[in-house]
């Protein structure tokens, strides 16, 4: 069975700190790692895709990493507008496996 | 932009009511899935479909029922609405098994 846990569950930060979410799985035969953002009240939101241990992605202040156990969402000098939960899923078997969520609060 | 449109953001109905939850996609998606969110658990997989009149249960499909006649529409049907049926009920698409899931924004869903 395939399993996703992110921590912490809940991140305060100083505008400007910076800081990383973890994903930890285990998955048979990974074929693909999200990052998903979600505002309160509203669906889930694509990041990223990660394939493969080593890669990396980046998007503004985002950046995605992935070994074989674990992907980081690395938050650089994060803004008061990056506040939201943050998702991670693996895709293993047919169907995807949800983390429940790190939710990041970001003070001005 | 892949779009995925669910039918109302925000539903209120009685108990024992049949709801009907509307859910379409305009990316010739293969897959279609139907989640419930509630704090504290997470995303629960309801019900997902890989095809047209396709089906198949997830992990929590006990009280719901789904209805797929085209591609591009997933209907989430509660039989006989019960009040820990009130949620969050989000759907989404996919296309390749290694992409990712296209979400809408979800109806939030109250049960009297």
């Amino acid at each position: 069975e395939d399993q996703v846990t992110q921590s912490p569950e809940a991140l305060r930060l100083q505008e400007g700190e910076s800081s990383s979410l973890n994903c930890s799985y285990t998955v048979s035969g990974l074929r693909g790692l999200f990052w998903y953002r979600q505002d309160p009240g509203k669906g889930p939101e694509f990041l990223f895709t990660l394939y493969s241990a080593g890669e990396e992605k980046e998007k503004e202040r985002l950046k995605a990493t992935l070994t074989k156990k674990e992907s980081f969402l690395h938050i650089t000098a994060p803004k008061p507008e990056d506040s939201a939960t943050y998702l991670c899923a693996v895709q293993g078997s047919y169907i995807p496996t949800f983390g429940r969520g790190t939710s990041l609060i970001v003070h001005p | 932009d892949v779009k995925v449109t669910q039918s109302s953001r925000y539903l209120v109905k009685r108990t024992g009511e049949k709801v009907f939850l509307e859910c379409v996609q305009d990316m010739d998606h293969e897959n279609m899935f139907w989640y419930r969110q509630d704090p504290g658990l997470g995303l629960r997989l309801i019900y997902f479909s890989y095809d047209v009149k396709m089906k198949e249960k997830g992990d929590i499909p006990e009280g719901y029922s789904v209805s797929r006649e085209k591609k591009e529409r997933f209907s989430l049907i509660l039989e006989s609405a019960s009040t820990n049926q009130t949620s969050m009920y989000l759907c989404a698409s996919s296309g390749e098994r290694n992409q990712p899931q296209h979400f809408g924004d979800g109806t939030r869903l109250s049960i009297l």
